[in-house]
């Protein structure tokens, strides 16, 4: 089955504790990326990644890391999380349909990871 | 102008009932516009996407009105499992659908 999973789901941490939510899928697709999403605020991007080793920013990307060593991964790393942090977390890849006009691109939400900071 | 605005509701609609949502965008130039439909605590599925005038599929019809730069959302006959929240999604770019943003959702609640 296509898909993206995450992991951990649901995660309660103290503030400083390093934290990795880990992202993968098995679709081959080259672009990833990562998002946040908080009431009223809509879901942000807080960074990407087109290919293998290739990663930029995105909206939101103060106090995250990320890594793309391989294709399938895409790991979400906070160095030392703070509240502001709390929030809902989605992996996604992209896949590109036909070309040009007649082409679209949709992406494939992994089923996102509640983080709590303390 | 916000890159990107919806209406939040609630919409609260019989089943049976035809509903429209409006989604206003700020970049004139984005060529191909998406709705995302997003379950409570779930992740968010491509419903339709359109880049001409519009598209339709089944009881969902998706227009494109460039001129005033938004777009707009019906659905026929509602259900009750049509009730969710509903994701307007603009490009960034003209072809940069690298960086999608994401509107703030409308959210429908079908009753019976």
């Amino acid at each position: 089955e296509a898909q993206v999973t995450q992991n951990p789901r649901y995660l309660i941490t103290v503030t400083g504790k390093k934290l990795t939510v880990t992202c993968s899928q098995n679709m081959n697709h080259e672009y990833m990326s990562w998002y946040r999403q908080d009431p009223g605020l809509g879901l942000r991007q807080i960074y990407y990644s087109m290919n293998v080793e290739v990663t930029d920013k995105g909206d939101v990307p103060e106090g995250y890391k990320v890594s793309r060593k391989e294709k399938r991964n895409f790991p979400l790393i906070l160095e030392s999380p703070s509240p502001n942090q709390t929030s809902l977390y989605f992996c996604a890849s992209l896949h590109r349909y036909g070309q040009g006009l007649a082409g679209y691109n949709e992406q494939f939400f992994g089923p996102g990871t509640r983080l709590t900071v303390l | 102008r916000k890159e990107v605005e919806q209406d939040p509701g609630p919409f609260n609609v019989p089943e049976g009932a035809t509903v429209a949502f409006n989604c206003t965008y700020s970049n004139s130039a984005s060529q191909s516009f998406f709705w995302y439909r997003q379950d409570c605590r779930k992740e968010p599925k491509l419903l339709m996407s359109v880049y001409s005038s519009g598209n339709e599929d089944g009881r969902f019809t998706a227009q494109l009105n460039r001129a005033s730069q938004y777009i707009s959302l019906l659905i026929r006959d509602s259900k009750l499992s049509d009730s969710a929240t509903y994701l307007c999604v603009v490009p960034r770019g003209v072809w940069n659908t690298d960086k999608l943003i994401f509107g703030t959702g409308t959210r429908l609640q079908v009753f019976p």
